[in-house]
């Protein structure tokens, strides 16, 4: 089905071993992003992506890995997970950014992380 | 530092009730303002404005830009249990980034 999917749903580890996010969208947005949602914090960033093998750093990318070798995966490592990992982590995709505004994004389903 | 505030935090209202929720920001490079409706799952696209569609309605919710106030209001009128969510105020900068706020969380009872 086209839209934006994330695997796994639902994902429990300990502390210390490598995890990774699955994301893939079927649109060919040129953006994609990783944000994080906590109680108290709102969604926040953790990075994006402006197209295929260019990402950049969001507002709390310390732990975390990305890499987006084809346009439609955006896969996001926690290269040593921490309890203060353990988060709900949604991955969003977005056509860009153009003059009068910002493209809107649209969400998968989300990831819910438990680091124990 | 970029920052998005919303209030209330959480509201209670009956069903039929009319509320009005609120969004004021501080970030530098504004393009845009966005409103996410979110229930048990993802966050939906609700709205968007910018400096050229600073007002916009879709059935019983309507939103509003001030960018005079730097803030934003969203409506919703004749509240229905369907309406419970959080809804998300987001502001869109240059980077293409995201500031979300924290979220009003809405809960309308019958």
């Amino acid at each position: 089905d086209a839209g934006i999917t994330q695997s796994p749903r639902y994902k429990i580890t300990e502390t210390g071993r490598q995890v990774t996010l699955m994301c893939h969208q079927t649109w060919s947005h040129s953006y994609m992003f990783w944000y994080r949602q906590d109680l108290g914090h709102g969604l926040r960033l953790i990075y994006y992506s402006a197209a295929a093998d260019i990402t950049d750093k969001g507002e709390v990318p310390d732990g975390y890995v990305v890499s987006r070798s084809k346009t439609e995966n955006f896969p996001l490592t926690l290269e040593s997970a921490t309890r203060s990992q353990t988060s709900v982590y949604f991955c969003a995709s977005s056509g860009g950014v153009w003059e009068s505004g910002t493209y809107e994004q649209y969400f998968g389903p989300g990831t819910r992380l438990t680091v124990t | 530092e970029d920052k998005v505030v919303q209030s209330p935090l959480s509201l209670v209202v009956h069903e039929g009730d009319t509320v009005t929720l609120n969004c004021s920001y501080e970030v530098t490079n504004f393009r845009s303002l966005l409103w996410y409706k979110q229930e048990k799952k993802a966050p939906t696209f609700l709205f968007m404005l910018t400096s050229s569609g600073i007002e916009k309605k879709s059935g019983r919710l309507s939103s509003i830009l001030d960018k005079k106030e730097l803030s934003s209001i969203l409506n919703i009128t004749a509240t229905q249990t369907g309406d419970s969510a959080i809804y998300l105020c987001a502001v869109g900068t240059g980077a293409n980034n995201l500031f979300f706020g924290t979220g009003t969380r809405l809960t309308v009872i019958p």
